[in-house]
């Protein structure tokens, strides 16, 4: 159960994109179409931005967007505004009612 | 309006006991997965365990396997934690989600867990 591989911090200015990836292996990422995204200001209750790779809960801006090919997994955000800053976190089911999260990016707007 | 609601949390001693209590509203337990999330000081999110509260089925990260143990009252609407043996490495802010398409979809404000003495 080893954590997901995500950069500590990723950064962009207001109308630029930031892409964000997250690497596992064939047993969560790999293995699952089952990769979610969760956006996250610590205290609070983190927000779920991406499920099954790609899609988006009703509510969440279609300039969140994510992607997954092979081991790895990505979170684009398009169009930045100042509150997207936060903290970004994969998560993967690893199997067997298991599931992972990534160490987490801190998303600076500029 | 569909709420969780954490409660429970609070100083114990290394070794010591603390149960966590998870009050859902707007929608039944029996029928959703919910899952337990932590977050220790200055680290990630980090899967606790899983409950399928229909059959009472249950699985554990192995940082609290044997340690911890997450049961669903039906009736009350309402998941437990039991937290037995607790370590330094527990003390975290404990969030009590609920599981949709292998995603976490609502969570709860949390409750803070500190294990010290």
């Amino acid at each position: 159960q080893s954590a997901l591989t995500q950069p500590p911090s990723a950064s962009g200015s207001p109308g630029q994109s930031v892409t964000i990836s997250c690497t596992g292996s064939s047993s969560d990422i790999g293995g699952y179409n089952y990769v979610s995204w969760y956006q996250y200001h610590p205290g609070k209750a983190p927000k779920l931005m991406i499920y099954e790779v790609n899609k988006r809960p009703s509510g969440v801006p279609d300039r969140f967007s994510g992607f997954k090919s092979g081991n790895a997994a990505s979170l684009t955000v398009s169009g930045l505004q100042a509150e997207d800053e936060a903290d970004y976190y994969c998560s993967s089911y690893a199997g067997s009612d298991n599931w992972v999260f990534g160490t987490g990016t801190r998303v600076t707007v500029l | 309006e569909v709420q969780l609601l954490e409660s429970g949390g609070g100083l114990v001693q290394p070794g010591g006991s603390l149960r966590l209590s998870c009050a859902a509203s707007g929608f039944i337990l029996k029928g959703n997965a919910m899952t337990w999330v932590r977050q220790a000081p200055g680290r990630g999110l980090e899967w606790v365990s899983f409950i399928y509260p229909d059959s009472g089925h249950t699985s554990y990260a192995d940082s609290v396997k044997g340690r911890f143990t997450l049961s669903s009252d039906n009736c009350r609407n309402t998941l437990y934690l039991q937290m037995n043996n607790l370590r330094a490495e527990d003390t975290a802010l404990y969030y009590c989600t609920k599981n949709t398409y292998f995603s976490f979809d609502i969570w709860g404000q949390g409750t803070v867990v500190t294990v010290s003495s």
